[in-house]
């Protein structure tokens, strides 16, 4: 089956610097591939996410990029901002409508330091 | 509009009892997945109901079994509970004939087994 991994664990950077969040898949049939946000005791909610036909996405302070050669995609947050700080979680799907299982990485907790 | 809500909050068994975790899916969507999320990982896909049948499962033992009503609500039953089985659950709901991919989350059940 998938395998998602995600690094680093835990990542922390000054207010206003960028962080990138990175993630691996196995199975080279995933082609949608969401980032999700995770506060402290709430739900994961979608931040941003892209198919296999996009090599980028942008949104605001958001990107993603895609290497489907390589089988990776990274998380990129610009002028990082103290509500940045949380859990943030890629996943992986293989389905045309995306709606299939969703298999997460591990995590990264990203700290944003005032 | 309510999001996906599910039902109860927080849940405490013991050994070998068994639970059932109810989720009503957002309104308009008709697929509901279920995920068990550990402490500090990334959720875990259980299974998947559309059209009140099962169309996907993860690596989760039968004792885990759930249902689809005709209003789409869900229900995850789960039997025998170890303590192993203590982690945040969540049910995420989506619109399997759109082409839109985004899985809705609810906030979760917490199942403590003592």
């Amino acid at each position: 089956g998938e395998n998602v991994e995600q690094h680093p664990s835990t990542l922390s950077v000054q207010e206003g610097d960028s962080a990138v969040i990175k993630c691996t898949y196995s199975d080279s049939a995933s082609n949608y591939f969401p980032w999700y946000k995770q506060e402290l005791g709430k739900r994961p909610q979608l931040i941003i996410d892209i198919r296999s036909n996009v090599g980028e996405k942008k949104d605001q302070r958001i990107a993603v990029t895609l290497n489907k050669t390589a089988k990776h995609f990274s998380l990129h947050i610009t002028e990082t901002q103290p509500e940045d700080s949380a859990v943030y979680f890629c996943a992986a799907s293989k389905s045309n409508f995306g709606n299939e299982k969703l298999t997460f990485g591990t995590g990264t907790r990203l700290t944003i330091i005032p | 509009d309510a999001g996906v809500t599910q039902s109860p909050t927080h849940l405490i068994k013991t050994r070998g009892q068994q639970v059932t975790l109810r989720c009503s899916p957002k309104s308009g969507h008709d697929t509901v997945s279920w995920y068990q999320q550990a402490l500090g990982q990334g959720p875990q896909f259980i299974f998947q109901y559309y059209e009140e049948e099962e169309r996907q499962r993860g690596n989760f033992p039968d004792r885990f079994s759930g249902h689809q009503f005709p209003n789409y609500s869900s229900e995850l039953n789960v039997n025998a509970l170890l303590l192993g089985d203590s982690a945040l659950y969540l049910c995420a709901s989506s619109l399997r004939t759109s082409g839109y991919n985004e899985q809705f989350f609810g906030p979760g059940t917490r199942l403590t087994v003592l």
